[in-house]
């Protein structure tokens, strides 16, 4: 079965300083990668995807990822982070199954923390 | 907007009541899911449905059930709740693009106890 490994679990900075989550997935073929958000009391939210084209995919609020397919990696970056971005980050891989069907699997989350 | 509605936001029921978790989407979307949040475990996958009355076993399915009998319903059910069952449980919908999968959208999840 595939997995996503997201190697931080809990991460604190303090603001202006850069953030980079790291994502790793174990599956060979195709997959579409996401970033998903859950601010705190809020419902999770997509904060960018990739499907193909350009690896180095631009979200909301500043985020960015690049998509390596030879490490199978998912980075999640922002050159500056605010306190506002105080949030657990989940990153999520759909392969290509057998059969056709693409079933999400999310990583285990990572909570950051931004003190002002 | 989309938008992906839970019946109930808190429960709490006792070990061995059987208890019905809805969910409706109002986007027409072909993708609905189930998944309980713990913490340090992530989302992880109990059933999913692809399509009026069809369902598809995730990763984590013993304990429960699935209905789906109108495409913008997805209920899920514990025929007999037990403490390890209590849990944040989150609803998703996509759209589906011949065999892809869109983006997930979230209800706010049900907070689930079992006493």
């Amino acid at each position: 079965a595939q997995s996503v490994s997201q190697h931080n679990h809990h991460v604190i900075l303090s603001e202006a300083a850069s953030l980079e989550l790291g994502c790793n997935y174990s599956y060979g073929g195709t997959v579409n990668l996401f970033w998903y958000v859950q601010y705190p009391g809020q419902h999770l939210q997509l904060l960018l995807k990739y499907f193909s084209g350009d690896p180095l995919v631009k979200g909301i609020k500043g985020f960015e990822a690049e998509f390596i397919k030879s490490k199978f990696s998912f980075n999640l970056r922002k050159p500056s982070v605010q306190w506002s971005d105080t949030a657990e980050y989940f990153c999520a891989v759909n392969p290509l199954l057998t059969g056709g069907s693409y079933i999400p699997t999310f990583g285990r989350g990572t909570s950051l923390i931004v003190h002002p | 907007d989309v938008k992906v509605t839970q019946s109930s936001r808190y429960l709490v029921k006792r070990t061995g009541e059987k208890v019905f978790l809805e969910c409706v989407q109002d986007m027409d979307h072909e993708n609905m899911f189930w998944y309980r949040q713990d913490p340090g475990l992530g989302l992880r996958l109990i059933y999913f449905s692809y399509d009026v009355k069809m369902k598809e076993k995730g990763d984590i399915p013993e304990g429960y059930s699935v209905s789906r009998e109108k495409k913008e319903r997805f209920s899920l059910i514990l025929e007999s709740a037990s403490t390890n069952q209590t849990s944040m449980y989150l609803c998703a919908s996509s759209l589906r693009h011949g065999d892809e999968i869109g983006e997930l959208f979230f209800g706010e999840g049900s907070r689930l106890t079992v006493l």
